[in-house]
């Protein structure tokens, strides 16, 4: 079965520009979370979205937005680059049914880099 | 609110040796918890996850966790270190207390250096 996979790995934006990241979660998995990592700030929580309903939201600016398709992939959208939002953009799917007991699979990250 | 505290920046185990990676949890209600391993450049991995049931539970890769609930911790152990365990290890606790659901918390990560 394929992992979560996130496109693209790497990209290099410059302030003021907008980004869209993707991420098709492993088949079968309904729920997507998208996370930020960064060296100071580690790993924090954007949002969820479950049957292309978000589901919770982290302390993030409008700036940072999302959705789900009928087909359960999702997209995250920053627009306004600015040089605090590089960082690792990680995806995680986690399997139907098991609900808050359940583990998030995360793929490989796309990182930004904001000149 | 939930949150996630591992005190150790960084902990160094020559090779064969025991290791811990601790880990302290607050939750208004029961915890959930789990531990995950990142490998340079690369997504977070699941190791072991606590739900309910025996308080030590056992994961992938030889790791296992002792869940405390008195003491509020879920150290991660593994009785012989390789260097290949060498990575940044995240706890991470979702709190099923109350009503609506809550996002995993992940604590600042413990890097682990198992020297030959």
């Amino acid at each position: 079965k394929a992992g979560v996979t996130q496109t693209p790995r790497y990209l290099i934006k410059t302030r003021g520009q907008q980004v869209t990241l993707s991420c098709s979660p492993i088949s079968g998995h309904r729920s997507v979370s998208w996370y930020q990592q960064t060296p100071g700030q580690g790993l924090q929580f954007l949002f969820e979205y479950f049957s292309e309903t978000q589901r919770n939201k982290g302390n993030f600016p409008g700036r940072f937005s999302g959705r789900q398709f009928s087909n359960s992939r999702s997209e995250m959208n920053v627009s306004t680059l600015e040089l605090g939002d590089s960082a690792l953009y990680l995806c995680a799917s986690t399997p139907a049914g098991q609900g808050a007991a359940g583990e998030l699979f995360f793929g490989e990250g796309s990182r930004l880099t904001v000149l | 609110a939930q949150s996630v505290a591992q005190p150790e920046d960084q902990v160094n185990v020559a090779e064969g040796n025991p290791l811990t990676v601790k880990c302290t949890y607050s939750v208004s209600g029961n915890p959930y918890l789990f531990w995950y391993v990142q490998y340079p450049n690369r997504g977070l991995q699941f190791l072991l996850k606590y739900i309910t049931g025996d308080n030590l539970v056992k994961g992938s890769y030889g790791f296992e966790a002792e869940f405390n609930k008195s003491q509020t911790s879920f150290h991660l152990k593994k009785p012989s270190a390789l260097v290949s365990d060498s990575a940044l290890y995240f706890c991470a606790v979702r709190d099923i207390g109350g009503t609506g659901r809550r996002a995993l918390t992940f604590g600042s990560g413990t890097r682990l250096q198992v020297q030959p």
